[in-house]
């Protein structure tokens, strides 16, 4: 088993630039979730779905995209990069209220 | 959105002493959770609570859901180095919501 698997684990962009951050698992988990960690901040929500074909909005889903078409994939698309999306992204899923799997995380620097 | 108040911020102990936490918020949650990130990791799950009232344990680790439903901690006893990491508070507030939100964290040093 695998887990929850992000790639890639680091990232440089121009601003401007476009890019998916890829993530995966293979648990079978209904629930993905998108967070992007800054200092200070902890974990901020930024897209979540409870199966395939759906998706919602977090806290902070403004510059990012999300598609689920398989439980396995859910990848989060960056359409525009800004300096102000350089951070730590976390993919976790979950089977059930809460008791999310983390991946270890894409460290992503916008310059 | 719902907001997690964590304190303390930081902390500063000597092994083997004993280490609380908590978490607070304005809005009534159905879930509370407990995770620690090290360093260059994501977040681990210690402990989830699923019911008012509720108290668990995970080894060294106690956590709490509080009875108000707005509130939960963590204690760790005797503590040691490897315990040296950032504690998370999470929840998922009651409404059937699926988001799952988080504290601030905690980051715990501990001294040999």
């Amino acid at each position: 088993n695998a887990g929850v698997t992000q790639t890639p684990k680091f990232q440089v962009l121009k601003t401007g630039q476009s890019m998916t951050l890829q993530c995966a698992q293979d648990m079978n988990h209904e629930y993905m979730s998108w967070y992007r960690q800054d200092p200070g901040m902890g974990l901020r929500l930024i897209h979540y779905s409870v199966g395939a074909g759906i998706t919602d909005q977090g806290e902070v889903p403004n510059g990012y995209n999300v598609s689920r078409s398989t439980t396995e994939d859910f990848p989060l698309r960056l359409l525009s990069a800004a300096p102000s999306q350089t951070s730590v992204y976390f993919c976790a899923s979950s089977y059930s209220r809460g008791a999310y799997t983390f991946g270890s995380g894409t460290r992503l620097t916008v310059v | 959105g719902q907001q997690l108040n964590q304190s303390p911020q930081s902390m500063f102990i000597q092994e083997g002493e004993d280490v609380s936490m908590n978490c607070t918020s304005s809005s009534i949650f159905n879930t509370w959770l407990w995770y620690k990130q090290e360093p260059g990791e994501g977040p681990v799950l210690l402990i989830a609570l699923y019911k008012a009232g509720e108290l668990t344990s995970n080894g060294r680790l106690t956590a709490q859901f509080g009875i108000t439903r707005k509130d939960s901690f963590l204690n760790i006893s005797a503590s040691i180095p490897s315990d040296v990491g950032i504690y998370f508070c999470a929840g998922q507030a009651a409404g059937g919501s699926e988001k799952l939100v988080f504290g601030k964290g905690t980051k715990l040093t501990v001294n040999p």
